[in-house]
Formats: C-alpha cells, structure tokens, sequence
C-alpha cells in the first residue's frame, strides 16, 4: 500500500506570509495532483505534475514535483485569507493502475487577516 | 464542460436505516466512478470505484454498496445504517489520472 504523508499538519499564517507545505512518500508515483477543499466543499484540483523536477505555478502557488517523483511540495507566496483551506495531495500509482490515487490526509491552512 | 451532481446535500437518518445518495455525472462518457468518506475534514477513505456499468470494486468492508446502473450514475447505498456511517461522502468521476469530486453530502446518522 502506498502512503502519501503531508506535513505540517496544521498551519496558522498572518495574511502576507509565505508558507511551504509538503508531501513525502517513499513510493514513486507516475504523477501527483494538488486538490484544495473548503469547509463542506468538494476538494478542487489546482495542479497535476507528471515529471520528476517539474514546476508549475498558478499565480501565488508553487508547485513542484521531485527528481525521483517520490515527493512534492506547494509553496504559496503571500498568502491570503482566500487562501485557506485543506491542501491535498494524490498520487497516481506507477504500478500502471491508473484507477485509484493514494490521497494524504492534507495540511490545514488558515491565513489570518 | 463536465459537471459532477450529488444529491442529497445533506441528510440525517436515524440508525437501522436505510441510505441511498446519487451522483450523476454531464459531459463526458465512460468515466471512472469513485465513492469517497472523508471524516473530520481530514484525509479520503477510497469505499468503492467503477470503471463501467455494472462494475463494482470494494476497498473497505462495511455494510455500505454500491451500483452503476448507467453509465454516468454512481450509487451508494445501505440496508442498515451505523452510528460509524456518519461522514462526508464524496464522489468523483476521472479520465486518465485526474479525478474531479462533486459537492459531498454531509450524512448525520443519529
């Protein structure tokens, strides 16, 4: 079984501050996506990498995959109170089953105004 | 665009009961169905996936099931509902190796 762990779990940021959260596996994965969810909302996907190495950047957020696409990171620049919510993130196996991902079980942002 | 339908948003019943929730999904053919339980705002709990009508797979035993009756209609359903059943259900419809997730319903059982 594959396991994605997230890390912080929690984290409490004046609005303004810049934050790195992360997501570690010692299992590779073909690709990895980065869902944010909202309090009684579906998760919404921001971003899927695919490549080890690879960033992409979605205005304020920053998203990068691993050379041996074992882990990732999102790094949010000045972070808003807009910005809050449950990071997620999933990895597609490589095993080839392109069914199912392995979901962490998030980090919680809240940016304070 | 494809859209993803649960119904209902929320939902109390009292224990023993019966459950059923709906998710339909617009705008796209032979997607990849998943049902999802979420608790306490944290991680997803995979419960069931299909990949086509009739096609079922279970990843966690429990007393829920599940039924693909067409081919953008995902179900998930009890015959007797535990105090353990209460959560937040997702569903999610996928093409290739993104999954997109409705609205949830929020079940409360009592």
């Amino acid at each position: 079984t594959q396991l994605l762990e997230q890390s912080p779990q929690f984290l409490s940021i004046q609005e303004g501050e810049n934050l790195t959260v992360y997501c570690n596996s010692s299992s590779v994965f073909s690709s990895l996506q980065w869902y944010r969810q909202e309090p009684g909302e579906g998760p919404v996907l921001l971003v899927t990498v695919v490549t080890g190495g690879e960033v992409k950047k979605l205005k304020r957020l920053t998203f990068q995959f691993g050379d041996a696409r074992k882990d990732s990171s999102l790094h949010i620049t000045a972070a808003q109170p807009g910005d809050t919510g449950l990071y997620l993130c999933a990895g597609e196996d490589s095993g080839g089953s392109n069914y199912k991902l392995t979901f962490g079980k998030g980090t919680l942002l809240t940016v304070n105004p | 665009s494809q859209t993803i339908h649960q119904w209902p948003a929320t939902l109390v019943q009292p224990v023993g009961s019966p459950l059923s929730l709906e998710c339909t999904v617009e705008g796209t053919s032979n997607p990849n169905l998943y049902w999802y339980r979420q608790a306490a705002g944290r991680g997803l709990q995979l419960l069931f996936y299909s990949v086509g009508i009739g096609q079922i797979s279970s990843e966690v035993p429990q007393n829920l099931s599940a039924s693909r009756p067409q081919d953008r209609q995902f179900i998930l359903s009890s015959k007797k509902l535990l105090l353990s059943d209460s959560g937040f259900y997702l569903c999610a419809w996928s093409q290739v190796n993104e999954q997109f997730f409705g609205p949830g319903t929020r079940l409360t059982v009592l």
